[in-house]
């Protein structure tokens, strides 16, 4: 079973760049069936997925974020990380990270899921 | 990006209920469906994948269906762990989107 563990500053200033890292424990971070994935929750509002990472070192982003998004990961280290500039107070949300798990489904589709998450930290702008 | 609308928004039952929440995609989704069950300061849980398939570990009380742009999930015998928001994603196309959430209340 994974465990992931978000960590990061508790504020950051409007303008600055917002850092955060998850740590993964468990032995699927090498497994080419998983993606490293980053989500966020507004005050009140819903999810939004913000990218995901291959241990490759692909990412790919949601397009309404990419100008300012950076996900790497350090397979040394068993965690991948997240950078947000130029942040504005429309970035304060509970920043999750979570396994994306490529399920093959009757070996015709592949079709991905968020299987495990962090417990998720507050980041205010 | 791919629209997901849940309805009802909110919703109350009693213990032992049986509720069912749909969804519908903007577009043809396939079965790259996904359910989550979400309670406040805590993880989100995968529920349901691809539509139908329950995850495991995941109670047989939840079950997915559909396919193309409609979708339900039914929970059976609600019991007092399953009072949360629960979401639909799609998987189908990046960006992924989620559903605004339902809030399941007693």
């Amino acid at each position: 079973q994974l465990q992931l563990l978000e960590s990061g500053p508790g504020l950051v200033k409007p303008s600055e760049t917002l850092s955060l890292t998850c740590t993964v424990s468990g032995d699927s971070f090498s497994n080419d069936n998983y993606y490293w994935a980053w989500i966020r929750q507004p005050p009140g509002k819903g999810l939004e997925w913000i990218g995901s990472i291959n241990y490759s070192g692909s990412p790919y982003y949601n397009p309404s974020l990419k100008s300012r998004l950076t996900i790497s990961i350090d397979t040394s280290k068993n965690h991948f990380s997240l950078s947000l500039n130029s942040v504005t107070a429309a970035d304060t949300a509970v920043y999750y990270c979570a396994s994306q798990r490529r399920i093959s489904i009757f070996g015709l589709l592949i079709v991905p899921a968020f299987d495990y998450w962090g417990q998720g930290t507050l980041v205010p702008v | 990006d791919i629209q997901m609308t849940q309805s009802p928004s909110s919703l109350s039952a009693s213990m032992g209920d049986r509720v069912t929440i749909t969804c519908r995609a903007s577009q043809n989704i396939g079965i790259y469906l996904n359910w989550y069950h979400h309670k406040p300061g805590k993880a989100p849980n995968l529920l349901i994948f691809a539509a139908s398939s329950l995850q495991s570990g995941v109670s047989s009380r939840f079950t997915g269906s559909g396919s193309g742009t409609d979708f339900t999930l039914t929970i059976t015998s609600l019991q007092p762990e399953d009072f949360a928001t629960y979401y639909c994603q799609q998987t189908h196309t990046t960006p992924y989107t989620f559903g605004q959430g339902t809030k399941l209340e007693i």
